[in-house]
């Protein structure tokens, strides 16, 4: 267990709609991460964000958006949802700075269908 | 642009053998940070070993090492004495810049290691 959340496991949905996926990092870090994982495209790194500001961005999509909240969570929120968006969404997170802590705990992922 | 290259899309091991799995990277940064994922059937994403681009040591974390040539931008991950346990899928990745609180991960497409009984 690494330590980070996500909820929900398994979401499926119908194009066109709107889905938010949650996640928690592990305690005491600041860096949430955003990936999407397909067949064809691979891990793709979409967002990063640290102590609530947005740090750096990937190939993210402009139907796609996150935040961080004071807590710290961070939502990925997919709009417009389309076919080519059903993958598996890791959220992963870091300790700030230095060494080996920056290695980044992926959470278990989100898996969205999109039908 | 930074790339990671995975030349060995799956390979077949005995199990008890030692297995190298092939990671290349290009950058043009001097800090950057290497690190190994496994990803087992079931989905998760378990990080492995890490090895900073100024570490002059190769990274060990128990049956796993990291063969780290910086001339030739390798960065192999070892696993000694295989276990069927490590039958998963294994990425390499690279982050830069290594100190900085920007910066992402990018991954190579990936080994597909299966161990035989």
């Amino acid at each position: 267990d690494s330590g980070v959340t996500q909820t929900p496991k398994h979401l499926i949905t119908a194009t066109g709609q709107r889905v938010t996926l949650r996640c928690s990092p592990r305690s005491g870090d600041l860096s949430v991460y955003w990936y999407q994982q397909s067949l064809d495209q691979g891990l793709q790194f979409l967002i990063q964000y640290y102590n609530g500001e947005e740090r750096a961005k990937g190939n993210i999509l402009e139907r796609f958006s996150a935040q961080q909240f004071p807590d710290l969570h961070s939502e990925l929120n997919l709009s417009s949802l389309e076919l080519g968006d059903s993958a598996l969404y890791f959220c992963a997170s870091s300790a700030p700075l230095g060494g080996a802590e920056d290695t980044q705990y992926f959470g278990p992922g989100t898996r969205l269908t999109v039908l | 642009a930074q790339k990671i290259t995975q030349t060995q899309p799956g390979m077949f091991v005995q199990e008890k053998e030692a297995v190298t799995l092939d990671c290349t990277y290009d950058t043009s940064d001097q800090s950057y940070g290497l690190f190994w994922y496994k990803q087992p059937s079931s989905g998760e994403m378990i990080f492995l070993i890490y090895q900073g681009s100024y570490d002059e040591q190769n990274a060990t974390e128990g049956r796993y090492s990291l063969n780290f040539q910086k001339a030739r931008k390798s960065a192999n991950l070892v696993i000694s004495a295989s276990q069927l346990g490590d039958s998963a899928m294994y990425f390499c990745a690279m982050r830069e810049p290594q100190y900085s609180s920007a910066s992402k991960i990018i991954f190579g497409s990936g080994t597909r290691l299966s161990i035989r009984p």
